[in-house]
């Protein structure tokens, strides 16, 4: 069974460019998130996608962040402009349902490098 | 808030020594607490995932025990083997799978 894919896997980029990263889940997820992972620290979730819905984006910035999931299924997240603190590594996760809080397990891909100079 | 402290955040042990990393979550209304592995430039995996009705889980040398009473989990490793060392990262989770990590444990076991 295939992963969950992320490109690019590394990217660097000046201060004040726009970025974006694409991921495809496990086939058959309807759930579908973005965690952002600061060095040294545990990952943050930045928003979540049931289907092609948002759950939640409360920790989203959106004034310079945005994704989508126009057809359930692919992702993609922007960062436009960048700044110095956006440097992380993004990971895209999915799940098969959420519904009931119950818990499925979560499986990651091996996340997109961000460095902003 | 929920908030997911772990301790310590770094530990070096000898090849065969059991070991126990610790998890404290400040909210006990969760629905349920899983435990990840992460390689150096690697996602997360999952390792383990306990139910808040439950008490315990284990998986082969790992045994993860969870009391909601008094917020915390314990990872236990038996016989750690240098394939072990990565970080160790537990996640809370309230409603809508929502996970809240901790900083992790960054474990190194030398032969």
């Amino acid at each position: 069974e295939a992963g969950v894919a992320q490109s690019p896997r590394y990217k660097i980029i000046e201060k004040r460019q726009s970025v974006a990263f694409w991921c495809n889940p496990i086939s058959g997820h309807a759930t579908l998130y973005w965690y952002q992972q600061i060095l040294g620290q545990g990952p943050k979730l930045l928003i979540q996608f049931q289907n092609n819905g948002v759950v939640d984006d409360s920790q989203l910035p959106k004034d310079r962040f945005s994704a989508e999931r126009l057809k359930g299924v692919d992702s993609t997240l922007k960062i436009q402009p960048a700044k110095l603190e956006d440097s992380a590594v993004y990971l895209c996760a999915s799940s098969l349902e959420v519904y009931g809080g119950s818990g499925n397990t979560i499986y990651f891909g091996e996340g997109s490098w961000l460095t902003v100079v | 808030k929920q908030e997911v402290t772990q301790i310590p955040a770094a530990l070096s042990v000898p090849e065969g020594e059991n070991l126990v990393l610790n998890c404290s979550f400040t909210d006990s209304a969760i629905y349920n607490l899983q435990w990840f592995r992460q390689d150096p430039g690697k996602g997360l995996t999952s390792l383990l995932l306990i139910q808040s009705s439950q008490r315990e889980q284990t998986s082969g040398r790992l045994n993860a025990s969870l009391d909601k009473s008094s917020g915390r989990s314990t990872l236990y490793i038996a016989a750690s083997q240098p394939g072990d060392s990565a970080t160790y990262l537990c996640a809370s989770s309230g409603g809508y799978n929502k996970l809240i990590f901790g900083a992790g444990t960054r474990l190194a076991v030398h032969p």
